[in-house]
């Protein structure tokens, strides 16, 4: 099976902007998570979603929001960048309860200038 | 903040020798998992161990959990340049998330 993609890799956006980063799931597992990684505050839970709907959202502000397909692809957008924004974002995957051991994807790296 | 803490934060041994990672957790769980990164790239599951458990192994990996103290410690024996990298523990709850630690970073020189 394919494992977790996320796209694009690299993204460098300006202050303000909005940006929209995307992940397909392993074919079959229906709940994706995504979450922020900055050396500062680590792997921060971002969100999560299963059959498309959000099931649990960590402390983010409102300008973080996510969507899951029907396919179970999902996407994350990010508006009114701010230079802490500044991270690589990790999609993962998984099959069954969300405790269950999550497959990762390589990440997006975002760089708000 | 709900995070875990690791402990060390950083580690370094020789080839050969045995790392020992620590962790310690803040909520009730139903398992806690343990995942290693490579320098900025995804994380990759090494293990899981479900509250129920004492210790579980995995080739060159042993964790031990003690629920009563909310601790989890990671032994990788006979350490290999390779094995260089950060590695997390996660709380694995039923509110569909999983809790990371700030992490542990191994180098292991050859």
């Amino acid at each position: 099976k394919a494992g977790v993609t996320q796209t694009p890799r690299y993204l460098i956006k300006t202050r303000g902007q909005q940006v929209t980063l995307s992940c397909s799931p392993i074919s079959g597992h229906r709940s994706v998570s995504w979450y922020q990684q900055t050396p500062g505050q680590g792997l921060q839970f971002l969100f999560e979603y299963f059959s498309e709907t959000q099931r649990n959202k960590g402390n983010f502000p409102g300008r973080f929001s996510g969507r899951q397909f029907s396919n179970s692809r999902s996407e994350m957008n990010v508006s009114t960048l701010e230079l802490g924004d500044s991270a690589l974002y990790l999609c993962a995957s998984t099959q069954g309860a969300i405790y269950n051991e999550q497959f990762f994807g390589p990440g997006t790296r975002l760089t708000v200038l | 903040s709900q995070q875990g803490e690791e402990d060390p934060q950083a580690l370094s041994i020789q080839e050969g020798e045995n790392a020992t990672m620590n962790c310690s957790y803040k909520t009730s769980i139903n398992n806690l998992q343990w995942y290693r990164q490579n320098s900025g790239r995804g994380l990759v599951h090494l293990i899981l161990i479900r509250s129920n458990e004492r210790e579980k192994h995995s080739g060159r990996l042993r964790v031990t959990l003690d629920t009563s103290k909310k601790s989890s410690s990671l032994l990788i024996t006979a350490s290999r340049a390779a094995d260089t990298a950060s590695y997390f523990c996660a709380e694995g709850g039923s509110n569909y998330k999983l809790t990371f630690g700030k992490g542990t970073l191994l180098t292991v020189n050859p």
